[in-house]
C-alpha cells in the first residue's frame, strides 16, 4: 500500500524559506508524479505544482513561480518542496499527493499527513 | 478566490440524497474530462472519491456518484449516512499558459 510521510511542523519568520519533505513507500517512486497542495486555515485547497519522480520535470502554478522549487531524491524516494520569501498568508498545511496512475497532475489517491507551516514574526 | 464555484453548505437527513454542484468554465470543467472530487473530514487529508468526472476508486461506496454537463460538474451522495458529514471539494484541470489544477471553494455537508 502506497504511503507518503511528511516532515514535521515548521514555524518561520517572514522573508525566510521552508523546505518540506515527503517520503514515499510501498510503490515504485519513479513511476509516478507528486503534486503539492496547500490549505490555509479554514480555506479551500490550492495546487502549488507537480514534479515527475522519473525525470524531475516540473510544472508550477503561475502564482508560485519564482518562489517554489520542487525536487526529488530517488535514492531515498523522497520529494521536497521549498517555498521562499515567506509571507503570513503562506501559513497553511502543505500536502504532498500521488495520483492514481502515473504522472497525472490530478486524481490524487494518496496523500501525506500534511505539514503545518506557520509564518509569523 | 477559488476558480470553481461550489455551494458553501448543503444538508440532508440520513437516507436522503444530496447533490453538490461545481461550476466552472469551458477552460476547466467544460474543457476536460478530468474533474475529481475529494472528501475531507476535520483534521485529515482529503480523500479521493471520484476521478475523471464519474469514476470511483476501489473501496469508495457506490452511494457516491458524479457527472458533468457543460461547465458544471455534480456529485450526488445517496442514502446519506452520518459518516458522510465532511467537506467536499471538486478539482479540475484548467488551460492557460500551462495545464494547471484548480479547486472549488468546498462544500460543507451536514447530515441532520
Amino acid at each position: 500500500q502506497a504511503q507518503l510521510v511528511q516532515s514535521g511542523s515548521e514555524v518561520k519568520k517572514p522573508g525566510t524559506s521552508v523546505k518540506v519533505s515527503c517520503q514515499a513507500s510501498g510503490y515504485t517512486f519513479t513511476s509516478y508524479g507528486i503534486s503539492w497542495v496547500r490549505q490555509a486555515p479554514g480555506q479551500s485547497l490550492e495546487w502549488l505544482g507537480w514534479i515527475s519522480a522519473y525525470n524531475g520535470n516540473r510544472n508550477y502554478a503561475q502564482k508560485f513561480q519564482g518562489r517554489v522549487t520542487m525536487t526529488t531524491d530517488t535514492s531515498t524516494s523522497t520529494a521536497y518542496m521549498e517555498l521562499t520569501s515567506l509571507k503570513s498568508d503562506d501559513t497553511a498545511i502543505y500536502y504532498c499527493a500521488r495520483p492514481l496512475w502515473g504522472y497525472a497532475y490530478i486524481d490524487w489517491a494518496y496523500w501525506g499527513q500534511g505539514t503545518l507551516v506557520t509564518v509569523s514574526s | 478566490q477559488p476558480a470553481l464555484t461550489q455551494p458553501p453548505s448543503v444538508s440532508g437527513s440520513p437516507g436522503q440524497s444530496v447533490t453538490i454542484s461545481c461550476a466552472g468554465t469551458s477552460r476547466d470543467v467544460g474543457g476536460f474530462n478530468r474533474v475529481s472530487w475529494y472528501q475531507q473530514s476535520p483534521g485529515t487529508a482529503p480523500k479521493l472519491i471520484i476521478y475523471e468526472v464519474s469514476n470511483r476508486p476501489a473501496g469508495v461506496s457506490d452511494r457516491f456518484s458524479a457527472s458533468k454537463s457543460g461547465n458544471t460538474a455534480s456529485l450526488t451522495i445517496s442514502g446519506l449516512q452520518v459518516e458522510d458529514e465532511a467537506d467536499y471539494y471538486c478539482s479540475s484541470y484548467t488551460s492557460g499558459s500551462s495545464i494547471i489544477v484548480v479547486f472549488g471553494g468546498g462544500t460543507k455537508l451536514t447530515v441532520l
